[in-house]
């Protein structure tokens, strides 16, 4: 079975802090996505990813930055956490552009102090 | 512009009763990708059902049922006998061909009473 990992579960960090939140897959997916997920909003795309060292905006980049150095793995950078970044974080994975279904990570809940 | 709406932000019904999720969506794409996905409690997505664009035919799966209609931008989700392990919030998610990307609707929490 697919699975999708995140480095953490809980994440408490203080504003201003540069954050790493981390992904990993076991599938050979070409495509990795990070999300953010609010009450009353939904999952919003953060930014994704179809190969190596390749990245692309979602729909709410606005401080953060992502890194793809190996296949398996998908980094979301806050390169100066803030209050208002406090929100679950979700990474997926998928095999390529088209309809296959996205696989989950279990997600991380991070709260910027 | 790609978006899919859910409407229902909560729906709490009683044990065995039926209840209908609502998804709407609106794509300039010809060719794209319906998902429906469940989150329980523990907070991973479970994926329940992908439809493309050119199958309108509807799918049940046990006491689940889904209702893809072009016509009118719909994609609706029907639980049948809801049982108290269906509490949970449920997104639909829309992914365009052109793109890859997949956008999720605002999240429909279904809570079921025993």
């Amino acid at each position: 079975d697919v699975k999708v990992t995140q480095s953490s579960r809980y994440l408490v960090k203080r504003t201003g802090e540069k954050v790493f939140l981390e992904c990993v897959q076991d599938m050979d997916h070409e495509n990795m996505f990070w999300y953010r997920q609010d009450p009353g909003l939904g999952l919003r795309l953060i930014y994704f990813s179809y190969d190596v060292k390749m990245k692309e905006k979602g729909d709410i980049p606005e401080g953060y930055s992502v890194s793809r150095e190996k296949k398996e793995r998908f980094s979301l950078i806050l390169e100066s956490a803030s209050t208002n970044q406090t929100s679950m974080y979700l990474c997926a994975s998928s095999t390529d552009r088209q309809g296959n279904r996205s696989f989950f990570g279990q997600g991380t809940r991070l709260t910027v102090v | 512009a790609q978006k899919v709406t859910q409407a229902q932000t909560e729906i709490s019904v009683v044990e065995k009763e039926d209840v209908t999720l609502d998804c709407v969506y609106e794509t300039r794409d010809t060719t794209y990708y319906l998902f429906w996905y469940k989150q329980p409690p523990s907070g991973e997505l479970v994926f329940l059902i992908r439809r493309n664009s050119f199958d309108e035919q509807n799918e049940i799966s046990g006491r689940y049922s889904w209702n893809f209609q072009k016509s009118t931008s719909s994609f609706n989700f029907t639980i049948t006998a809801s049982q108290v392990v269906d509490s949970a919030v449920y997104f639909c998610a829309l992914r365009s061909s052109n793109t890859g990307k997949l956008i999720f609707g605002q999240g429909t929490t279904l809570q079921v009473k025993p």
